[in-house]
């Protein structure tokens, strides 16, 4: 049973065109989500994260927004760029009450392959 | 280090060997994961350190697999009497806080012959 789902195994985008990557979750007790980006024969590179306080968040070209009541998050990537062709992985974590500092397990998405087009 | 080191590599066992892959965290880093990738899926979470604690290790899929990270820092990840379905990327990640994001090593691809 998939907790975080990423429908889209693949999306092809022209370059300087908008890409939006969608994920959607299953997990209400899920508050606090994130994207990462992979390429081959490397491992994932945190990109951007939203907390479920806000609806938004934004750092250069881009873009996430929380939308809780639908379970379902997205990133957009604006204007998308030759390299942004990568493997895109949603995930998500929920607070352990009382766990303090450190860090919570991730789950995730079997992710997005965005191919960026010339 | 400036990122999070994995070693080997690659790693081609024969099946029943055991295996053991080496995790360096970022230097300061209270939180240590482990996790496991599948051909076309997304990471699975294996388990957590905080410091030497092993917190969580209930993604472990056997009693053949153990981790640990006896002071703190490097941990290592042991499988023994490797199966077919241990082929996998392994990936460890560390973290300094939750809201800084994981930071990942590039993992070690296990292939089991």
């Amino acid at each position: 049973d998939q907790q975080v789902k990423q429908n889209s195994p693949s999306l092809s985008v022209q370059e300087g065109r908008i890409s939006i990557l969608n994920c959607d979750y299953t997990n209400s007790m899920f508050d606090y989500f994130l994207w990462y980006k992979k390429y081959p024969a490397e491992g994932p590179t945190f990109l951007i994260s939203i907390s479920s306080i806000k609806d938004k968040n934004e750092d250069g070209r881009f873009t996430v927004f929380l939308n809780k009541s639908a379970k379902h998050l997205s990133l957009h990537i604006v204007p998308s760029q030759p390299g942004d062709s990568a493997v895109y992985f949603c995930a998500a974590s929920a607070s352990i009450g009382g766990s303090g500092g450190g860090a919570d397990g991730l789950t995730f998405g079997k992710g997005t392959h965005l191919i960026i087009q010339p | 280090g400036a990122g999070v080191s994995q070693s080997p590599r690659y790693k081609v066992a024969k099946r029943g060997q055991d295996v053991a892959l080496r995790c360096d965290p970022i230097s300061g880093h209270v939180s240590l994961f482990w996790y496991q990738q599948a051909l076309g899926q997304g990471p699975e979470f294996l388990t957590y350190f905080q410091n030497e604690a092993q917190l969580d290790k209930s993604g472990l899929p056997s009693d053949r697999f153990f981790a640990e990270r006896p002071e703190g820092s490097v941990s290592t990840l042991k499988i023994q009497r490797t199966q077919q379905e241990d082929s996998a990327v392994y990936l460890c990640a560390s973290s300094l806080a939750r809201s800084s994001g994981y930071t990942f090593g590039s993992g070690t691809r296990l292939t089991v012959v």
